[in-house]
């Protein structure tokens, strides 16, 4: 089985400040992540797809990058609604495996 | 637009069995294959189960396999997960997703659009 790690597990950012978050893989899964955000007490929302597509809607502060094992997701201005937990998956191989998340909170 | 809703959840006691449904609208729903994902209360998320779209191929994360089978009627927009011998560790809030898959290595549908969730709460 392929494993997901992400750092950090959490972090508190200011309104304005560039975020980033690293999702590892434990062998190579080419592009094939995507990035989901949720929010308390509801479904995850796709953000980003093939590791740096964005999905429709999402705003443009929304990045991703990388390839092979490693990959971020960047929110280049965080704004007060992004303050939710964010997950990856890998969809190279079954089982399917996501990432343990990381929650990002407004100072 | 893709809508996909989920029902059947409840509370359950050890042992029982409960029948997921999710029933899919806004696109063509035989054309897609489909995910079940569930998450712990307070956990994250954990992958479960996904169905072909012609229903011809399944595959379930090991802590379920004899004991969850996942199904579809494409004539009803309706995918099904028959959840048998519940455990505690059951427990979670069972969402649906759409998988386009990879048609000509292009993944862009992957797991893209969820259901709300339904909760299974198993427990005496």
């Amino acid at each position: 089985d392929i494993q997901m790690t992400q750092s950090p597990s959490s972090l508190s950012a200011s309104v304005g400040d560039r975020v980033t978050i690293t999702c590892r893989a434990s062998q190579g899964i080419r592009n094939d992540l995507v990035w989901y955000q949720q929010k308390p007490g509801k479904a995850p929302k796709r953000l980003i797809y093939t590791a740096s597509s964005l999905h429709s809607g999402v705003p443009s502060r929304f990045s991703g990058s990388g390839s092979g094992t490693e990959f971020t997701l960047t929110i280049s201005s965080l704004q007060p609604e992004d303050s939710a937990t964010y997950y990856c998956l890998q969809h190279n191989s079954y089982p399917l495996t996501f990432g343990p998340g990381t929650k990002v909170n407004i100072k | 637009q893709v809508q996909l809703v989920e029902s059947g959840g409840g509370v359950v006691q050890p042992g029982r069995s409960l029948r997921l449904s999710c029933a899919a609208s806004g696109f063509t729903f035989r054309s897609y294959g489909m995910q079940w994902v569930r998450q712990a209360p307070g956990k994250g998320l954990e992958w479960v189960s996904v169905i072909w779209q012609d229903g011809s191929v399944e595959y379930n994360t090991d802590s379920v396999k004899g004991r969850f089978t996942i199904s579809r009627d494409n004539s009803k927009n309706t995918l099904y997960l028959q959840l048998n011998s519940l455990r505690a560790e059951d427990t979670a809030v069972y969402y649906c997703a759409r998988d386009g898959g990879c048609p000509g290595d292009r993944c862009y549908e992957r797991l893209d659009y969820w259901g709300q969730g339904t909760l299974v709460t198993v427990s005496s």
